[in-house]
């Protein structure tokens, strides 16, 4: 079974500056999707940037970008010029592709806080 | 703003009532997800549902149940709540597509007294 591993419960990142969370993950599979999600206090999760494993060119998304390193199974998000906003609980997940019936798998998720 | 909805947003019960946690999409995905969060935040798959007539248990066993009648709605029921059932409950849903994203809800904090 695929496992997501966040290894920073927490993390903090002064106004504009620039944070990177660290995501790795376990599967014998070649193909996959690997995904960034996002849930604000008391907000509704969303996504953030999403990574075919196929495609060798790092996914970006504004201020927000990966280093997909796929040897390494290692998926970090970096942020860039941090704003208040960007305080939430990010969730690092992974799908195969190799089954249409396989649900997200979540890591444990990586509280970032922002300081003014 | 994703058109997934759930009900209620907060409810507070009594040991032993039935309950049931409503959610409805309107982007006519097929795909459906019941998660539980826990006070550390972490997300527990405990249901989900590729098409109408079909659920399946996630990875944390649950006492609650689900049914999927119709594309858009996916209730979750609880017919006798513990304290132990106290906990955030977020319903999701995506389209087919492998490489397609989720959609969250607004989470239904439930506590049971």
């Amino acid at each position: 079974a695929q496992t997501v591993t966040q290894s920073q419960p927490e993390m903090s990142v002064q106004e504009a500056e620039t944070v990177t969370l660290s995501c790795t993950y376990d599967t014998s599979e070649s193909d996959y999707y690997l995904f960034w999600y996002k849930q604000p206090p008391s907000r509704q999760m969303i996504l953030v940037i999403r990574q075919e494993a196929y495609k060798q060119q790092n996914a970006t998304e504004n201020r927000f970008s990966v280093n997909f390193q796929k040897a390494a199974k290692s998926f970090s998000l970096k942020i860039s010029d941090s704003q208040l906003g960007d305080a939430a609980m990010y969730f690092c997940a992974y799908r195969s592709a190799h089954s249409g019936n396989t649900p997200l798998v979540f890591g444990k998720g990586t509280r970032l806080s922002v300081i003014a | 703003e994703a058109d997934i909805y759930q009900t209620p947003r907060y409810l507070v019960i009594g040991t032993g009532k039935k309950i049931t946690l409503e959610c409805s999409q309107t982007m006519g995905h097929d795909k459906m997800y019941w998660y539980q969060q826990d006070p550390g935040m972490e997300l527990h798959l405990i249901h989900y549902s590729y098409g109408v007539n079909s659920t399946e248990k996630g990875d944390l066993s649950s006492e609650s149940t689900v049914s999927r009648i119709r594309t858009e709605h996916f209730p979750l029921t609880l017919e006798s709540a513990r304290p132990s059932h106290t906990s955030q409950y977020l319903c999701a849903s995506s389209e087919t597509k492998l490489r397609a994203e989720a959609f969250f809800g607004q989470g239904t904090r439930l506590t049971v007294v």
